[in-house]
């Protein structure tokens, strides 16, 4: 069945570079796009990019100069990057399976910016 | 970028109907194709889709839950509510890009 898992770090320092990981399984990432999706405590959910089928990639505007969405096809991850953190990026981030709409979620990792 | 409007909050008791509405800026429909999708999420889980394109009941969610509307309304209806679905329901677009969500309304008991 298809399976999506985040891992990361849970706490960055602010200014720093956010990694994290998103494992799939089930599912060929040649023939599927994932997006990020991140929802700071008590708010609502906020899209941050996809990284598509053929290796293309959409970015949120508001966040599009710090964040970075690449893959790994054999591995079967997807990687997020997003650099110059601050508290307002701490959130609960989520990667999903982008099939219009999004049809398999992970449980998401928690990330605290905070030094 | 499309704006989905919720209202914030919705009471209801157990055994009616509860019906979630959800308004874009500008219609997420193409020809036939209403581009719009509805989700359920509890406190500390991940969200769950229930309707995909307005209407369509996602694999083994309960018919109790139904989906309508298009252009720029659309609805989502639980009927008869039970316990279990109380939490926050969450419109999605993907006609256009970027993707983007409602703000949620949650589901409270009266």
């Amino acid at each position: 069945q298809v399976q999506l898992k985040e891992s990361g770090p849970g706490l960055v320092q602010p200014s720093q570079t956010l990694s994290l990981t998103c494992t799939v399984s089930g599912l060929s990432l040649t023939s599927n796009s994932v997006s990020w999706i991140r929802q700071p405590p008590g708010k609502g959910l906020e899209w941050m990019g996809v990284i598509w089928s053929n290796g293309g990639t959409d970015y949120n505007s508001a966040i599009k100069s710090r964040l970075s969405i690449s893959r790994d096809t054999s591995k079967s991850q997807v990687f997020l990057k997003m650099n110059s953190l601050q508290t307002e990026d701490t959130a609960m981030y989520f990667c999903a399976r982008r099939g219009a709409p999004f049809d398999y979620w992970g449980q998401g990792v928690m990330v605290t910016v905070s030094s | 970028d499309i704006v989905l409007t919720q209202s914030p909050a919705l009471a209801v008791s157990l055994g009616q109907r509860a019906t979630i509405s959800c308004r874009a800026s500008q219609s997420v429909s193409i020809s036939r194709y209403n581009l719009m999708h509805w989700y359920q999420q509890k406190p500390g889980q991940q969200p769950k889709l229930l309707i995909y394109r307005a209407s369509n009941l996602a694999s083994g969610i309960p018919a109790r839950f139904s989906g309508s509307g298009s252009g720029t309304d659309f609805t989502l209806t639980i009927n008869p509510v039970q316990a279990d679905d109380i939490a926050t329901y969450y419109c999605q677009q993907s006609r256009e890009s970027p993707d983007t969500f409602g703000a949620g309304t949650k589901l409270e008991l009266k």
